[in-house]
């Protein structure tokens, strides 16, 4: 069965250090989304991508990049994690742009 | 900017009940809403999704409605059962070319057995 998988789950980090959570696919989804997950904010857009090397911020993009060099994945890296950057973080990805997501597990993170 | 809210922000019913969950957004001018069901810890599953020209969808035992001129729309769960004990949230999206869903902060229900 198709599925999109994150890893890691659980990532205890300290300030400052760079940190990459990997979000793969299989749907074969051209759309990918990166969101967090705060107490008090809801589920709140990091980045998307429209498919193979198309990146976009969203609303809390700052301090987040993503790269996107095939279908299946979709890394979102912390250049220099930052302790407001301690949340739960979802991908997802939907076949078309309007159409309904599908999310990963959520990646916990940590950052002391 | 799009606001979607969710009242309440929790319920607590007995098993067997029917019950409503509420969605409110502020811009009627969506293309579509999703409902999801989060359980704790885990990931959103998507429950249904019911586009701006449609008034309702229905799957088993859930039925969305969707009224987009009053910006409202509802979640409704017939004979509800301890299984459906998760948080429900509802997401809008704006649609058009700069890509936006804004997602409701959920309404955790309780079905008590």
């Amino acid at each position: 069965d198709a599925e999109i998988t994150q890893s890691p789950r659980h990532k205890i980090t300290e300030t400052g250090r760079q940190v990459t959570l990997a979000c793969h696919q299989t749907w074969n989804h051209n759309n990918m989304f990166w969101y967090r997950q705060d107490l008090g904010h809801g589920l709140r857009l990091i980045h998307y991508s429209y498919g193979v090397h198309d990146t976009n911020k969203g609303e809390v993009s700052d301090g987040y990049s993503v790269s996107r060099s095939n279908t299946e994945d979709l890394p979102l890296t912390l250049e220099s994690a930052a302790s407001s950057q301690t949340s739960v973080y979802f991908c997802a990805s939907s076949e078309h742009l309007y159409n309904e997501q599908f999310f990963g597990p959520g990646t916990r993170l940590t950052v002391l | 900017k799009q606001e979607v809210t969710q009242i309440p922000a929790a319920l607590s019913v007995p098993e067997g009940e029917n019950l409503v969950l509420n969605c409110s957004f502020t811009d009627s001018a969506i293309y579509n809403l999703q409902w999801f069901r989060q359980d704790p810890g885990k990931g959103l599953t998507s429950l249904l999704l019911i586009q701006s020209s449609q008034r309702e969808q229905t799957s088993g035992r859930l039925n969305a409605s969707l009224d987009k001129s009053s910006g409202r729309s509802t979640l409704y769960i017939a004979a509800s059962q301890p299984g459906d004990s998760a948080t429900y949230l509802c997401a809008v999206n704006r649609g058009g070319s700069n890509y936006k869903l804004t997602f409701g902060k959920g309404t955790l229900l309780t079905v008590n057995p």
